[in-house]
C-alpha cells in the first residue's frame, strides 16, 4: 500500500486476555519494525524483520510477546496473558531494505489498553 | 547496544526565536541519524536525517549537525513558528548492519506566539 497500515487503531482488553496487532507495511519494503511507545516516552524498539525472519528480537520484554511475518509482508504482534503494564501505543514501521535507503516510515499505531 | 540520550526534555521559545535540541549516542558504529516530529496523537514523521559522511545538513529552517568524534548531533530550528510545537525525537542506527533505529526520550517543543 501507499503507507504503513495498522489495525486495530484501538484495542481495549481485560487483563489476562490474548491480543493480536496487525501491520501492513509499504509495498516492497523488506524491513519491518515494531516499537512500543508509552506516554511521554520515545519509541522503544521491540523486534525487526528482514523478509520473513526476525533479524533482531532483543527488545521483546518477555516471552508473552511474539511476532510473525510468514510471507515477508504483513506482520502480526501477539501478546499473551496481557498485563496492565502492556498498555501503550504499538507502532509499526517499514523501510525498503536497500542499501542507502534509510528512511523509516511509521504507521499510525495501535493503542492497546489493558483494564 | 546503542543508547541515545536527548536534551532538553522540554523547551519553550518565543515565536521567531531559534530552538536547539541535542543528542548523544554511544555506539561508534552508528552512521545514520534521523529526526522525527510527532504531533499529539499522530505518528512520528521524519523531518530531516544525516549520514555520518557529512557534518551538517540544512532544509529551509531546519538544520542538523553531527560531531562523530564526540558522538553527538543536534537539531536547529530557526525562525520558529507555533506550528513547530510538537515532540521531537532523535535516533541513531548502523544501517549497514541491518540496524534497528534507537530513539531518544524526546523533547517537547512549545513555540509561544
Amino acid at each position: 500500500g501507499a503507507g504503513v497500515s495498522q489495525t486495530p487503531s484501538n484495542k481495549v482488553t481485560e487483563k489476562g486476555k490474548y491480543v493480536e496487532l496487525r501491520c501492513d507495511p509499504i509495498s516492497g519494503h523488506t524491513a519491518l519494525y515494531w516499537y512500543r511507545q508509552s506516554l511521554g516516552q520515545g519509541p522503544e524498539f521491540l523486534i525487526y524483520f528482514q523478509g520473513t525472519g526476525a533479524a533482531d528480537d532483543s527488545g521483546l520484554p518477555n516471552d508473552r510477546f511474539f511476532a510473525v511475518r510468514p510471507e515477508g509482508s504483513v506482520s502480526t504482534l501477539k501478546i499473551q496473558r496481557t498485563e496492565r503494564g502492556d498498555s501503550a501505543v504499538y507502532l509499526c514501521a517499514s523501510r525498503s531494505g536497500r542499501s542507502g535507503a534509510n528512511v523509516l516510515t511509521f504507521g499510525a499505531g495501535s493503542r492497546l489498553t489493558v483494564l | 547496544g546503542e543508547n541515545v540520550e536527548q536534551h532538553p526534555s522540554t523547551l519553550s521559545v518565543q515565536e521567531g526565536d531559534s530552538a536547539v535540541i541535542k543528542c548523544t549516542y554511544s555506539d561508534s558504529a552508528s552512521n545514520y541519524f534521523p529526526w522525527y516530529k510527532q504531533e499529539l496523537g499522530k505518528r512520528p514523521q521524519l523531518i530531516i536525517d544525516i549520514r555520518s559522511n557529512v557534518g551538517e545538513k540544512k532544509d529551509q529552517r531546519i538544520a542538523v549537525t553531527l560531531n562523530k568524534t564526540a558522538k553527538h548531533f543536534s537539531l536547529h530550528i530557526t525562525e520558529t513558528q507555533p506550528e513547530d510545537s510538537a515532540v521531537y525525537f532523535c535516533a541513531a542506527d548502523d544501517y549497514n548492519q541491518g540496524g534497528k533505529l534507537i530513539f531518544g526520550q524526546g523533547t517537547e517543543l512549545s513555540v509561544k506566539p
